[in-house]
């Protein structure tokens, strides 16, 4: 059973950038892609994008210009950064596999999620 | 952008009661893009059904999907005590992938 566990500080100032790492265990990196879905308080799900082991990317339209996300797979991990940040993206972020194959598409891993604040 | 419009938002049933959530789609979506997750307070979402219709792994026989199109529905057929929670579709027949807004199912 693959297993999800994102780290990184929990409180970033505005402006500044927001950088989070999700650390894959219990199953491979290659293969598969891997999402960032974030949830401000008291909210439902947005996702912000998704990185293939190879490294390509794909982004929210509404966040594209703000988010870089990349992959290690020596160290079995991916990351996520946004830029420029304000009070809206205070929110739990989640890392989460994302699962496809001819019959289905669906996140089936999903980590404990990691609460961040903006504040000065 | 694909909008998903769950209803109703807040279920108020009991234990031993039926549950039907509704997941209307803005444009037709194939059920192979359609899941549905379920979130208890003050933990990551957690997988039911996939493919509109397919239990995940570990899912207990209560839980149902169907649906196509447009008009999907998750049903839980007998409410135990761990069910109440907020429930979520969501789609990935184009991107970005979106999720509903939720149903929460309260006791």
């Amino acid at each position: 059973q693959v297993q999800l566990q994102e780290s990184g500080p929990g409180l970033v100032k505005p402006s500044e950038t927001l950088s989070l790492t999700c650390t894959v265990s219990g199953g491979s990196i290659t293969n598969y892609y891997w999402s960032w879905i974030r949830q401000p308080p008291g909210k439902g799900l947005e996702w912000i994008g998704h990185v293939y082991y190879t490294g390509s990317t794909n982004y929210n339209s509404s966040l594209k210009s703000r988010v870089t996300i990349s992959v290690d797979t020596s160290n079995q991990q991916f990351s996520l950064q946004v830029t420029s940040v304000t009070a809206a993206d205070t929110a739990v972020y989640y890392c989460a596999r994302f699962y496809f194959d001819t019959s289905a598409y669906y996140y089936d891993s999903w980590g404990q999620g990691a609460l961040v604040t903006v504040s000065s | 952008e694909i909008v998903l419009t769950q209803s109703p938002a807040t279920l108020s049933l009991s234990p031993g009661e039926r549950a039907t959530l509704s997941c209307g789609a803005s444009h037709s979506v194939s059920s192979k893009y359609l899941a549905w997750y379920q979130q208890r307070p003050g933990l990551a979402p957690r997988l039911l059904i996939y493919g509109a219709y397919s239990r995940a792994a570990g899912i207990p026989d209560r839980f149902s999907g169907s649906g196509s199109g447009t008009d999907f529905t998750l049903t839980i057929s007998r409410l135990e005590p761990e069910d109440f929670a907020v429930y979520y579709c969501q789609q990935y027949a184009m991107s970005p992938p979106t999720f509903g807004g939720g149903t929460k199912v309260e006791i």
